[in-house]
């Protein structure tokens, strides 16, 4: 199993630029979310999905959209970026019942300019 | 509301001497309690969870978590400290709301020193 992936690792925006961060992953989970990372601030929960054409927000949803057409693909767009949204963002995934773990994949490194 | 504190934002231990990273939780109900641990650049990686069995939880790499609920308390512990350790925690509480979200401490950056 490739378990939780993401693409890109990098990237660079310029300020009003759109762009889609992918997530997928390979254990039939039926929980994903999206969480960023702040410095001294932790991870944050952006939007997350309990399956396949349910999505809801989290705590800092502002200025991302998500959609669950799949049980694989949790895909987070960023509608017009801002330098505010310069982050660390970590795609991940579990089981539905509250005592399982998450699975996280390797982060996407975004810089707003 | 579930939260979850860690004391402390940097430990340094010297190599071979013990790690003790601390975490406070609050819950009205029996939480769902993680450490996880994340090294520069990297994803995080699960170390141990604590789902209301056992009190005392094993996880990888040696480390260990004791639940004490009269104490409101799931600190990380290590009996000896490897340089390879030296990384960013995480202790995490899994909510009931929000689909399970999980709520994260500040983190504890753990220095080892030869």
């Amino acid at each position: 199993n490739a378990g939780v992936t993401q693409t890109p690792k990098f990237q660079v925006l310029k300020t009003g630029q759109s762009m889609t961060l992918q997530c997928a992953q390979d254990m039939n989970h039926e929980y994903m979310s999206w969480y960023r990372q702040d410095p001294g601030m932790g991870l944050r929960l952006i939007h997350y999905s309990v399956g396949a054409g349910i999505t809801d927000q989290g705590e800092v949803p502002n200025g991302y959209n998500v959609s669950r057409s799949t049980t694989e693909d949790f895909p987070l767009r960023l509608l017009s970026a801002a330098p505010s949204q310069t982050s660390v963002y970590f795609c991940a995934s579990s089981y539905a019942g509250t005592g399982d773990e998450q699975f996280f994949g390797p982060g996407t490194r975004l810089t707003v300019l | 509301a579930q939260s979850v504190t860690q004391l402390d934002s940097h430990v340094s231990v010297s190599e071979g001497t013990p790690v003790l990273l601390r975490c406070n939780y609050s819950s009205s109900y029996s939480p769902s309690l993680f450490w996880y641990v994340q090294h520069p650049n990297k994803g995080l990686q699960l170390l141990l969870k604590y789902t209301s069995a056992a009190t005392l939880v094993k996880g990888i790499n040696g480390f260990e978590a004791e639940f004490k609920k009269s104490e409101t308390s799931f600190h990380l512990t290590k009996p000896s400290a490897h340089m390879s350790d030296a990384a960013e925690y995480f202790c995490v509480v899994r909510t009931y709301n929000q689909g399970g979200k999980l709520i994260f401490g500040q983190g504890t950056e753990l220095s080892v020193k030869p």
